[in-house]
Parts: structure tokens; C-alpha cells; sequence
């Protein structure tokens, strides 16, 4: 039982360019998030999936897009990587849709 | 000023101490409470998840929550060096809401 895997573990871009963060779950979870978690900030909610089909933003959405492709996968996308998107990424899920319960162990993303 | 205030530390204790861990909120709203532990280069695992004021107990971890005076804590009893991590706390105003969290409390149990 993988919990929540998330891929890549890290990665380094250049500004300008774009990836997509994958993250799936396999506890047949309704509800899916993305966060990032930066130094003196905490953790700050994206965008979140209640469900298969649906999304929506969180507090820090802007540069990214989301993609819920099914019930296990929730994608997160940089379509023009800034330096301000340097951050460690982190994926979650929870079966209420309550408050998030199974993170993943996070995707290290610098961008120079 | 941010919503959820979180001393970052680092904390030391000795194994055995009991551990005090504390947040301070500034938004009235806030009726849910949790806290969450997140070993180095993991992601977090929720610990507690409380509703308004009073205690909430889980084996050597107990929730505390103070509405009057909007302050949060998690006690860890007989401390062991397993529990070194950090801790983030966080606050929700209703059910299902968005959470806020403190940037977390990083924690070192000494054997």
C-alpha cells in the first residue's frame, strides 16, 4: 500500500519552463490537494479536488494549473517557471474531504 | 501578522521530558484545531484533530486548545527520540474548509 507518490522526487528548471508534477493515490480517496511548503511560511494550499472532475483554487494559485485526470491523479502544472516557484511540493489526499490526511513525501523543485 | 503564529525552534529535551508545543491564532473563526507531524524529507501525518476548546488525549500526545485566549498546544509525554520532528499546527473554520497552518516547530528528543 503506496499511500500518496508523488513524482519526481526533485527537479531542476530554468525560468521560462514548464512541468507537471504527478501525484496518485491509491486509497480511493475523493478529495485531493497540492501544497507548497517554503521557509517561515508554512504550508499554503494551491488548489484543491473534491472530487473526480472538479477543482479549485486555494491561497497561492496563480502560475499554476491542475489537472484531476481520474480518481487516483491529481496533477499540478508550471506553465512558466518563475524563481518565486522554488518551493518543496507537496501532494494530499483524504476520504471526507475534511481536512487533508495522507501527504506525499514532496517534490524538491528549484528554479534558477 | 499571520494568522497562526508557531515558534520554529529548534526545541531540545532530553528522552523522557514532557513536551510542550504551542500556537498562537489571531482568527476568531477558527472552530477545528490540528496538528500535524513531519519527519525530515517527508511529508506531514496528522496527529490530532480537535474541535473547539478543551483537551483531546491520543496515547503520550494531548491537544489543547484555549479559544478565550486563541492558544494551541500539543503535550508529549515520556518524550522519546523518535518524536524528534516538526510540528505544525493549523486552524479551520469550518468543516471541510481551508486550512491555515504555523510554518511548525522543529523538535529534537536527546537519548
Amino acid at each position: 500500500n503506496a499511500g500518496v507518490t508523488q513524482t519526481p522526487k526533485f527537479q531542476v528548471l530554468k525560468t521560462g519552463q514548464s512541468m507537471t508534477l504527478q501525484c496518485a493515490q491509491d486509497m480511493n480517496h475523493n478529495s485531493m490537494y497540492w501544497y507548497r511548503q517554503d521557509p517561515g511560511m508554512g504550508l499554503r494550499l494551491i488548489y484543491y479536488s473534491a472530487s473526480e472532475g472538479t477543482t479549485d483554487k486555494g491561497e497561492v494559485p496563480n502560475g499554476y494549473n491542475v489537472s484531476r485526470l481520474n480518481k487516483r491523479e491529481f496533477s499540478l502544472r508550471l506553465e512558466s517557471a518563475a524563481p518565486s516557484q522554488t518551493s518543496v511540493y507537496f501532494c494530499a489526499s483524504s476520504e471526507t474531504g475534511i481536512l487533508p490526511q495522507h501527504f506525499g513525501d514532496g517534490t524538491r523543485l528549484s528554479i534558477l | 501578522q499571520k494568522e497562526v503564529e508557531q515558534d520554529p525552534g529548534p526545541l531540545s529535551v532530553p528522552e523522557g521530558a514532557i513536551v510542550s508545543l504551542n500556537c498562537t491564532y489571531s482568527n476568531s473563526a477558527f472552530q477545528y484545531f490540528m496538528w500535524y507531524r513531519q519527519y525530515s524529507r517527508k511529508g506531514p501525518e496528522l496527529l490530532m484533530y480537535t474541535y473547539s476548546s478543551g483537551n483531546k488525549e491520543d496515547g503520550r500526545f494531548t491537544a489543547q486548545v484555549d479559544k478565550s485566549s486563541k492558544y494551541i498546544s500539543l503535550f508529549i509525554r515520556d518524550s522519546q527520540p523518535s518524536d524528534s520532528a516538526t510540528y505544525l499546527c493549523a486552524g479551520q473554520e469550518t468543516s471541510g474548509s481551508r486550512l491555515t497552518f504555523g510554518e511548525g516547530t522543529q523538535l529534537t528528543v536527546n537519548p
